[in-house]
């Protein structure tokens, strides 16, 4: 069974550009998490799907962050337009949905965001 | 949210045994603990679980102290691959649940050839 996949695995982009990050669940996994590390900082928490629909997107830093989640399948996250602090690594995780006990979330490798 | 506090860092020798101490003296009765760890240059994985009694699976074992105020989760024999930084996290179970996972520092482990 394939894990999270997350494209690309590297960007490098300059201030102001855009850069879009996608994620690939395991097939059949509802949740869908975007997490982040930023230099030097925890992983925090950026938004939660739920099939299409957003479930929590209380960690979104900033109204230059975009989620989708078309069909419930792949997600993609898009920055726009970048900034030097949106520099780190991104990334997504997986659940099924569980009504009895704590679902795992499977994490993708990350993608390591540089803007310049 | 039940915050946990682990050591910044520990070392270990290849082929010993580790334990790796949390403690999260403010935890509720619905609160499972939860081990994560990221290798390097890898997303983080789910290493184990559990509630009040102690659980092993083939990555590791978690014994929970009868208060539940703090864990320890143990390596019982280390391979280099073992270097990682680990997250002890609290989750809520279903009822109360918060479906994000909340990471601390972590514990970064160093494994000693």
């Amino acid at each position: 069974e394939a894990g999270v996949t997350q494209f690309p695995s590297h960007s490098v982009i300059e201030k102001g550009q855009t850069v879009t990050l996608r994620c690939d669940p395991i097939s059949g996994h509802d949740n869908l998490y975007w997490y982040r590390r930023v230099m030097g900082k925890e992983i925090k928490f950026l938004l939660h799907f739920v099939k299409e629909s957003k479930q929590d997107e209380s960690g979104m830093p900033n109204n230059r962050f975009l989620a989708e989640r078309t069909g419930g399948t792949y997600s993609t996250l898009k920055v726009q337009p970048a900034e030097l602090e949106d520099s780190g690594v991104y990334f997504c995780a997986s659940s099924q949905e569980s009504r009895t006990v704590q679902e795992t979330q499977y994490f993708g490798p990350g993608t390591r965001l540089l803007v310049l | 949210d039940a915050k946990t506090t682990q050591p910044n860092s520990m070392e270990s020798n290849e082929e010993e045994p580790v334990h790796l101490p949390c403690n999260h003296s403010t935890i509720s009765g619905t609160d499972y603990i939860h081990w994560y760890r990221q290798l390097p240059s890898q997303g983080p994985e789910y290493v184990i679980h559990g509630l009040t009694s102690n659980v092993n699976n083939r990555m590791a074992s978690l014994a929970i102290a009868e208060d539940r105020k703090s864990s320890t989760l143990i390596l019982h024999r280390a391979t280099l691959r073992d270097a990682a930084v680990y997250y002890c996290i609290l989750r809520a179970t279903w009822m109360n649940r918060d479906d994000k996972i909340i990471f601390g520092k972590g514990t970064r482990l160093h494994i000693l050839p």
